[in-house]
């Protein structure tokens, strides 16, 4: 699985909107972007996930640069509820090693009042 | 039922000790997971069952001993733990073990101390 790159913490205050980034450029044409978040002390939470659109949910917003070495996730109105550790992964989409989630170091978020 | 539940949410064992952790899922999912996640990492693999069936050992100790006895229940069963196996062990779910669209669903984890 390709790389992923993530700042190791961000803040951002509460009703704002949180813009996540990772960095993964050498990501192959078969590869997703996933993104699961970790409340302390919970087990991970699935959020989003992409190939090549951008991809919205109840929870968030993915946004994949065109040559999909980038994106960035977007929690459009954060609260402090979304005050967690934001994991960005990248993964195939079927065959190999898809069964794997490989979590990197992600990004903690604090969002402030 | 969206939900992965875990028990014991803690656990403290001696290392000569026998317990065993289990895990549940209800959503018809046919692959389940467990991690391993100590304190300040992300969470590691260290076995995937498909159709209650062992496919994936990402070369745990022998001290790990994970069980399917169906398609809901999954168990890891612990024996001479050392104390550098104190973690949080995190079991998941996912439709199936491969292919498109197979987001993994996470318990809330064991809590286990090795004294």
């Amino acid at each position: 699985d390709a790389k992923t790159t993530q700042p190791p913490s961000m803040d951002c205050a509460e009703g704002r909107a949180a813009n996540l980034p990772c960095n993964h450029s050498t990501i192959s044409g078969n590869e997703y972007v996933y993104w699961y978040r970790q409340i302390h002390s919970q087990g991970p939470q699935y959020i989003i996930h992409g190939l090549k659109n951008n991809e919205t949910n109840e929870m968030a917003s993915l946004i994949i640069t065109e040559d999909r070495k980038s994106s960035t996730l977007i929690l459009p109105h954060a609260t402090l509820r979304d005050t967690a550790v934001y994991y960005c992964i990248v993964r195939l989409d079927s065959g190999g090693s898809n069964y794997k989630l490989t979590f990197g170091k992600g990004t903690l978020l604090t969002v402030n009042p | 039922d969206t939900e992965v539940t875990q028990t014991p949410k803690h656990l403290v064992m001696g290392m000569t000790n026998k317990k065993s952790l289990k895990c549940e899922q209800h959503m018809g999912h046919r692959a389940m997971y467990w991690y391993k996640q100590k304190a300040k990492k992300p969470p590691e693999l260290m076995f995937v069952y498909s159709y209650e069936k062992l496919s994936i050992n990402e070369s745990v100790p022998s001290r790990f001993s994970p069980e399917c006895p169906n398609s809901s229940l999954l168990n890891l069963h612990l024996h001479a733990l050392q104390p550098e196996d104190s973690a949080l062990y995190l079991c998941a779910s996912s439709r199936h073990a491969s292919g498109s669209y197979n987001e993994q669903f996470f318990g809330p984890g064991t809590r286990l101390t090795v004294l």
